[in-house]
């Protein structure tokens, strides 16, 4: 199956600062690509859609101020979580589809863990 | 809005028993079903699908029916090994074409621990 690679798989960073999650679909063109937050005990919790190109849509109650998303590219998604304080640890995942296919999977990133200290 | 209920568990079994997860939708239209596997500080792999009413979905053992009538997809495998320890997601993706939205829409995950 086609590969999503996000990077890095885990980072701490000082409260305060920025921290950008790369998420890049290795061998298709990801038209649209989503971002989610695993909370304990495993829930996933979609943040935003983002399309090549345009602006990520944010679900409800997600600070697109805080979680910036950029979808510069049709291999290249980010993430940066701007001033990060410890409730913004977690672990992040990004999945990515080639909607233009009309093929219904998402391939998923392996995940970053973020701890903010 | 479409939404997923499975079973949470968590559950734990012994090696070679039979598993199955529970998993019912509610969804505008004819949704793809999913079932998508964690495993252990990794990211989600897609273990079946099915995009049609009476798909079977199969992979590693595992097998999942796109039931309409009940609006169920439950995952079965008859004989589970150590190394199906993980966590399983049932989901959905509505098609846009029929009015429904591609986002995937996830259960909150079952933990499966398997003994040997």
């Amino acid at each position: 199956g086609a590969v999503v690679s996000q990077h890095p798989s885990w980072v701490i960073c000082k409260s305060g600062t920025s921290v950008k999650i790369e998420c890049r679909s290795l061998d298709f063109q990801a038209t649209t690509m989503f971002w989610y937050r695993q909370f304990p005990k495993q829930s996933l919790m979609l943040m935003a859609t983002s399309n090549e190109g345009s602006k990520a849509t944010y679900e409800q109650g997600v600070e697109k101020d805080k979680f910036l998303i950029n979808h510069a590219s049709l291999t290249l998604s980010t993430l940066t979580v701007t001033s990060a304080h410890p409730e913004d640890s977690s672990f992040y995942i990004c999945s990515a589809r080639d909607l233009l296919t009309g093929d219904t999977e998402a391939f998923f990133g392996q995940g970053t863990r973020l701890t903010v200290v | 809005g479409n939404s997923v209920t499975q079973m949470e568990g968590p559950v734990t079994l012994s090696e070679e028993a039979f598993l199955t997860i529970n998993c019912t939708y509610t969804a505008t239209g004819y949704p793809s079903l999913f079932w998508y596997v964690q495993y252990p500080g990794e990211g989600l792999q897609l273990l079946l699908k099915a995009t049609k009413a009476d798909d079977k979905g199969s992979n590693k053992g595992f097998e999942a029916t796109y039931r309409k009538e009940t609006t169920s997809f439950h995952l079965e495998k008859g004989s589970v090994q150590v190394s199906d320890s993980a966590v399983y997601f049932c989901a959905l993706s509505g098609r846009p074409s029929q009015g429904g939205s591609e986002k995937l829409v996830f259960g909150k995950g079952m933990k499966l621990t398997v003994n040997p």
